[in-house]
């Protein structure tokens, strides 16, 4: 069984820094995938940034970048020019590659942006 | 292209009644994953369907339970509600090209039951 843990319940910053959120996991898959989906108040919950776990260079999605290092399991989220949109619940999830479509996510993360 | 949809949005119950709650994919979508939300548990896999046939499952007891239909729509049922059933529970879905996992999940807004 896979585990997610995300040790920050909830964070802070002001409007145009950067944040960094962490995320470890535990598995004995080799290949997989993992995930920083956002649940704003709203509660959609949209997709931010994926990795793969056999590629080595870590993602980007504009002021969305991950530290992926698979060696230690660990998973951490950066946000750069932090925007009051940004406010939201944040979730890693970790999934198998090739058995269907099912997350393992870890207990979340608030974030709050003060202007 | 819509999104993916749920109905209902709120659903109030009774203990020990039964609920079926229904998902409809993007148009396209062959695989549709149910997840239930609660303060306590956080977000939990329920199940993953994908051309009609369970897929995953996740360790929930067999009071949940859901189906696939042949256009992609699924439903979960809960029956013999409990208090603890109380959730979000959000559906997402996925095109499932070919290999799992390299496309994304789109998850829907949720159906937000209570149980009484």
């Amino acid at each position: 069984a896979q585990t997610v843990t995300q040790s920050q319940p909830e964070m802070s910053v002001q409007e145009a820094e950067t944040v960094t959120l962490s995320c470890t996991y535990d598995t004995s898959e080799n290949n997989y995938y993992l995930f920083w989906y956002k649940q704003p108040p709203s509660r959609q919950m949209i997709l931010v940034i994926r990795q793969e776990a056999y590629k080595q260079q870590n993602a980007t999605e504009n002021r969305f970048s991950v530290n992926f290092q698979k060696a230690a399991k660990s998973f951490s989220l950066k946000i750069s020019d932090s925007q009051l949109g940004d406010t939201a619940m944040y979730f890693c999830a970790f999934m198998k590659r090739g058995s269907g479509y099912a997350l393992n996510f870890g207990k979340g993360t608030s974030l709050l942006v003060t202007p | 292209k819509a999104g993916v949809t749920q109905t209902p949005r709120y659903l109030i119950k009774t203990r020990g009644q039964q609920v079926t709650l229904s998902c409809s994919p993007i148009s396209g979508h062959r695989s549709v994953s149910w997840y239930q939300q609660t303060p306590g548990q956080g977000l939990q896999f329920l199940f993953e369907y994908f051309s009609e046939t369970q897929r995953n499952k996740g360790n929930f007891p067999g009071r949940f339970s859901g189906r696939q239909f042949s256009n992609s729509r699924s439903e979960m049922n809960v029956s013999t509600l409990e208090l603890g059933d109380s959730a979000l529970y959000l559906c997402a879905s996925s095109p499932d090209s070919g290999t799992s996992g390299t496309d994304t999940q789109y998850f829907g807004p949720g159906t937000r039951l209570t149980v009484l």
